[in-house]
């Protein structure tokens, strides 16, 4: 089993949609949870920390539900500027190590 | 504060040459990781370094492959004797000292290798 896996992609979706990522972790032990997001031939960068209560920024919403290992990212009022390949990435309870997921592209459409 | 300095951001190497990927980190991080992109694919964990130290290398290839993080100067991943499978994309990120786990990572803009 995967460290972190995450949705097959890609999505395809209209503007102004909601779509939902999924995210789940094998390690019950990790604390620290991310969602970064990469566009194409460019470096991640951080889109959100997830928090156990559940954390909004704007469009969007991250959650955490340790009992289950599941990780959510719910972007709400899609736009075109959202299409990019959303990485789910759990911090390892030992030694700090980032793990990342393959990846879900986001593909927004007029 | 300028973010995770890396260079060369292209390298074309002949199949049987060196590569030298140099990272430098944000102004206060101690912590350096190293990934790998294959093209269509995500990110691999390679290894993590402290300074003066490896922390994990578990992602590492066992032969050709080495890291360092000197106490000073940048990071450095050394690839030996190249083969075509390690055109990539080798990302490093950054980030402080351990704060107890809740710890974001910064990137560079990558290095991208091509192996001809």
């Amino acid at each position: 089993r995967k460290e972190v896996e995450q949705d097959p992609g890609p999505f395809n979706v209209p503007e102004g949609a909601t779509v939902a990522f999924n995210c789940t972790y094998s390690n019950s032990a990790s604390q620290s949870f991310f969602w970064y997001r990469q566009d194409c031939r460019k470096e991640p960068k951080l889109l959100m920390s997830v928090y156990s209560s559940g954390n909004e920024d704007g469009r969007f919403t991250a959650q955490l539900n340790r009992a289950s290992q599941y990780i959510s990212l719910l972007i709400r009022d899609s736009k075109l500027s959202d299409s990019a390949t959303y990485l789910c990435v759990v911090n390892t309870p030992y030694g700090n190590k980032l793990v990342f997921g393959a990846g879900t592209i986001l593909r927004v459409k007029s | 504060n300028a973010g995770v300095m890396q260079n060369p951001r292209h390298l074309v190497r002949r199949r049987g040459q060196e590569a030298r990927l140099r990272c430098s980190p944000m102004k206060g991080h101690s912590h350096v990781y190293w990934y790998r992109q294959l093209p269509e694919e995500g990110l691999k964990f390679m290894v993590y370094l402290q300074k003066e130290n490896i922390i994990d290398e578990s992602g590492m290839p066992k032969e050709r492959f080495s890291a360092e993080f000197p106490k000073e100067g940048p990071s450095i991943l050394r690839i030996q004797q190249v083969v075509r499978g390690d055109s990539a994309a080798y990302f490093c990120a950054s980030s402080p000292a351990d704060r107890g786990g809740d710890t974001e990572a910064f990137f560079g803009q990558g290095t991208r290798l091509t192996v001809v």
